[in-house]
């Protein structure tokens, strides 16, 4: 049964830092890992989108790697802002119809 | 870009009546998907659909119901509401086939039972 962990579950770190979220999964036989952000009350915003044949995906100040052998992919944060506090979705696509969550990681950015 | 639209951010409902909460999604998607969400628990798969008139129940479709008459809207339908199914409720779409595509949501819709 697939698994998916995200290390740490909270974070504060001051603003202008990088950092990275951690995410794992435990069977390899994925389509697709998916990042979201999502801000207190609201709904999900997707983030970056890596097919299972790929390395990484870059949008902006947004890093995302997966490495499939190992179960694992990171979301870096370069220069962090204020405005990058929310809490931090992964999510695998485990089949045609089924995402498998993370329980998140609630990032704050301190000024 | 795709836009999932749910029709209420806020909603509140008394005990027992029965509460529809729409989404409509504008790009063609065969999947969409109702969730819940909750402090600690996390998302919660209530029910998909992957056609027209096609559903499947996911992890907890006990106290609810869904409608897809049309491809781009996909109701959920709590028929006689209870205060444990306050929450926040997400709608998603995505393609079947395609893993270069991911899920999109919509806002959400925050629904209070009193």
């Amino acid at each position: 049964k697939q698994e998916v962990t995200q290390i740490p579950a909270a974070l504060s770190v001051p603003e202008g830092e990088n950092l990275v979220l951690n995410c794992s999964f435990t069977d390899s036989a994925i389509y697709n890992l998916q990042w979201f952000r999502q801000d207190p009350g609201k709904g999900l915003t997707s983030l970056l989108l890596i097919q299972s044949s790929q390395r990484e995906q870059t949008s902006g100040r947004l890093n995302a790697s997966l490495d499939k052998s190992s179960g694992r992919s990171t979301l870096y944060i370069a220069a962090s802002q204020p405005g990058d506090s929310a809490t931090y979705l992964c999510a695998v696509r485990a089949s045609n119809y089924q995402l498998i969550w993370g329980a998140g990681t609630k990032l704050i950015i301190k000024p | 870009d795709v836009k999932v639209t749910q029709s209420s951010r806020y909603l509140v409902k008394r005990t027992g009546e029965k509460v529809f909460l729409e989404c409509v999604q504008d790009m063609d998607h065969e999947n969409m998907f109702w969730y819940r969400q909750d402090p600690g628990l996390g998302l919660r798969l209530i029910y998909f659909s992957y056609d027209v008139k096609m559903k499947e129940k996911g992890d907890i479709p006990e106290g609810y119901s869904v409608s897809r008459e049309k491809k781009e809207r996909f109701s959920l339908i709590l028929e006689s509401a209870s205060t444990n199914q306050t929450s926040m409720y997400l709608c998603a779409s995505s393609l079947t086939s395609l893993n270069t595509v991911g899920y999109t949501f919509g806002s959400g819709t925050r629904l209070t039972v009193v």
